[in-house]
């Protein structure tokens, strides 16, 4: 069965500090992908990162860097030098083929970040 | 292009009562996807469209909801009658295809039913 865990409910760090947020995921399809989602106070999922199942390169986007580890079935989301506005839940989610060519996702419970000024 | 434009943003409803949930996606995505969030349960997939139409409505909890989509630019899901454990945020969206793009978020719908 296809499940996402985000074992860490809420986390609090001080500004400036790293942060990392677990993800752990099953699955027994060969191919899928992974997302991360950032809902911040306003409500709205804004859309962070795709990583399909066959490239294991760890990816940086500025402050951000994901680490993806097959052997583990992690796919794991670092912020790094945290500040104020990274204050949001985090969802991690998977997708996997289904017939007709149709995707499914299957999102995590997510993880609230607090970062104290 | 706007993005995926939800209305209303809040709704209160009585109990009992017909609540009709709006959607525009974003124009050209082929994909439209109807979630509901909630503490308990997190997102939960309620029904999706392919030009539309709905493809997979497995995740839709009762009889009580029903979605439509009578245009490429236009969705609606309905619950008739509501009842307070339907109170959640109702978050619409869309996707170019499916071959594992990301989906564009509405900002969701929150809804009370007292």
């Amino acid at each position: 069965a296809q499940k996402v865990t985000q074992a860490q409910t809420e986390i609090s760090v001080v500004e400036k500090e790293d942060v990392t947020l677990d993800c752990v995921y099953e699955t027994r399809d060969t191919t899928y992908y992974l997302f991360w989602y950032k809902q911040p106070p306003s409500g709205e999922l804004v859309f962070l990162i795709r990583r399909n199942s066959f490239d294991e390169q760890n990816e940086i986007s500025g402050r951000y860097s994901w680490n993806f580890q097959k052997s583990t079935s992690s796919f794991n989301f670092t912020i790094t030098a945290s500040q104020v506005v990274d204050s949001a839940v985090y969802f991690c989610a998977l997708s996997e083929a289904r017939s007709g060519g149709y995707q499914k996702v299957t999102f995590g419970t997510g993880t609230k970040l607090q970062v104290i000024p | 292009d706007a993005g995926v434009i939800q209305s209303p943003r809040h709704e209160v409803t009585e109990m009992g009562q017909e609540v009709t949930l709006r959607c525009k996606p974003i124009s050209g995505h082929d994909y439209l996807f109807w979630y509901r969030q909630t503490m308990m349960r997190g997102l939960e997939l309620l029904i999706y469209f392919n030009n539309n139409v709905p493809i997979d409505d497995s995740g839709m909890p009762e009889d009580r909801f029903s979605a439509k989509m009578p245009n490429a630019s236009f969705s609606t899901l309905k619950i008739q009658p509501s009842e307070p454990r339907d109170s959640a945020v109702y978050f619409c969206a869309s996707t170019l295809d499916t071959t594992y793009t990301e989906a564009f978020f509405g900002q969701g719908t929150r809804l009370t039913v007292v």
